[in-house]
């Protein structure tokens, strides 16, 4: 089946500095992913879609200078929080479109 | 704008029986599709069943089956038999029939399995 691996699964990083997550399709190709955003005891919610070779498509609200989306490959998105603030710290996702969609098992992100 | 309305934040089922999770949606779309997501203590996104609205029949997954009531906007899931391992979130999810492939979600039930 389509396996999409996400990485870090947990990151603890200080306020002020920069963290990349890195989702990958393992066994296919992805022109699209997508990433999320879930907050404590919350729903996900889609921060933006990231398509191989073109900028990423923000949704309205998130700030495309914090959340820098990569999608360089047709395997791999990054996910790049700059200058990561508490208010940052939450569950992030990607999922990737094969078919259907599949996801990553997400990345829990700490800002102290 | 679409929305996906979950208004049980929490149910509890005794194992071995029937527990039915309530969704409703609002969309101006004739086609669309839904689906029920399990999100387990690993936080891992699970695609339990999923439902196209150009279809009347209800899906079925093994315990897992659906009872879409389109003109109700309604897409409820009912887990037969439930199971220790069923415990988690459970997902209802919407998406418009174009090409963005975006989820909306629900906000969520937490489902609790008594042994």
């Amino acid at each position: 089946g389509a396996v999409v691996s996400q990485h870090p699964s947990r990151v603890i990083c200080k306020s002020g500095t920069s963290v990349k997550i890195e989702c990958r399709s393992l066994d296919f190709q992805a022109t699209t992913m997508f990433w999320y955003r879930q907050f404590p005891k919350q729903s996900l919610m889609l921060m933006a879609t990231s398509n191989e070779g073109s900028k990423a498509t923000y949704e309205q609200g998130v700030e495309k200078d914090k959340f820098l989306i990569n999608h360089a490959s047709l395997t791999l998105s990054t996910l790049t929080v700059t200058s990561a603030h508490p208010e940052d710290s939450s569950f992030y996702i990607c999922s990737a479109l094969h078919g259907g969609l599949f996801f990553g098992s997400g990345t829990q992100l700490s800002v102290l | 704008a679409q929305t996906v309305t979950q208004s049980q934040p929490e149910m509890s089922v005794q194992e071995a029986e029937t527990v039915t999770l309530s969704c409703t949606y609002d969309t101006s779309e004739s086609d669309y599709y839904l689906f029920w997501y399990k999100q387990p203590p690993s936080r891992q996104m699970i695609l339990v069943i999923r439902q196209e609205a150009y279809k009347q029949q209800n899906a079925t997954e093994n315990r897992f089956s659906v009872n879409f009531q389109k003109a109700a906007k309604s897409f409820s899931l009912k887990i037969s038999d439930s199971q220790l391992g069923d415990a988690a979130m459970y997902f209802c999810a919407f998406r418009p029939m174009d090409s963005s492939y975006k989820l909306i979600f629900g906000s969520g039930t937490r489902l609790l399995v008594r042994p």
